[in-house]
């Protein structure tokens, strides 16, 4: 199971891009980087997810570099419901069964 | 709907009464785990079901039991709670292991007195 590294906290104003980075110096082959995000008193709900390169949804962008060992969660024109805590985790779908949730980066936006 | 339902959602008990948390999911998931979160520690993985009859610990599973008899259910077994093991409960299940999309439930909040 891969070890990621992600900041604390981050502040962030209403409108702008947020950009939250992981380290994952250990990545394997079959791992996959997986964001999370979580707001109080609710269980974690998944973002997006990619192997390498650039991912795209509605919500967010998710960007790899060819080495795989950091990965960005790109949050676009953030607003005030944007404030929680993310987590980034990396992990095979086969083979690895514990999983560990790090402290994550906790978000907050203000008007 | 696609989900998984945890019962009860809020529990105030009082130490050593035995008490089971419900958890299921209706995606006909292989993959199952329970997690608990305190202030400041994060999520915490309690144990883990990689399918039916098959469970494993996780991080902090003192004092916890879990079974996996049917594949849609996997409740969490508290023989004799103490205060220490007030918190947030989380369930979780995935089609495949941690690398797939986890899906968690509303959470349930115990209180033991």
């Amino acid at each position: 199971l891969a070890k990621t590294t992600q900041p604390i906290s981050m502040d962030s104003y209403e409108g702008q891009e947020v950009n939250i980075t992981c380290s994952h110096n250990n990545i394997a082959t079959n791992d996959y980087i997986t964001w999370y995000q979580q707001f109080p008193s609710q269980g974690p709900r998944f973002i997006i997810q990619g192997y390498k390169t650039k991912v795209t949804n509605e919500v967010a962008s998710l960007f790899i570099p060819a080495d795989r060992k950091s990965s960005t969660l790109s949050l676009p024109r953030v607003s005030l419901s944007d404030t929680a805590v993310y987590y980034c985790l990396v992990g095979s779908l086969s083979n690895d069964y514990k999983l560990s949730f790090g402290a994550g980066t906790t978000v907050t936006v203000r008007a | 709907e696609a989900q998984v339902t945890q019962n009860p959602r809020y529990l105030i008990t009082v130490t050593g009464k035995k008490l089971t948390v419900t958890c299921s999911q209706n995606m006909n998931h292989e993959y199952m785990s329970w997690y608990r979160q305190d202030p400041g520690l994060g999520l915490r993985q309690i144990y883990y079901s990689m399918n039916v009859e098959v469970t494993d610990k996780g991080d902090v599973p003192e004092g916890y039991k879990v079974s996996r008899k049917e594949k849609r259910n996997f409740p969490l077994i508290l023989e004799s709670p103490s205060p220490n093991q007030t918190s947030l409960y989380f369930c979780a299940s995935s089609l495949l292991g941690i690398g797939d999309t986890q899906y968690f439930g509303p959470g349930t909040r115990l209180t033991v007195l």
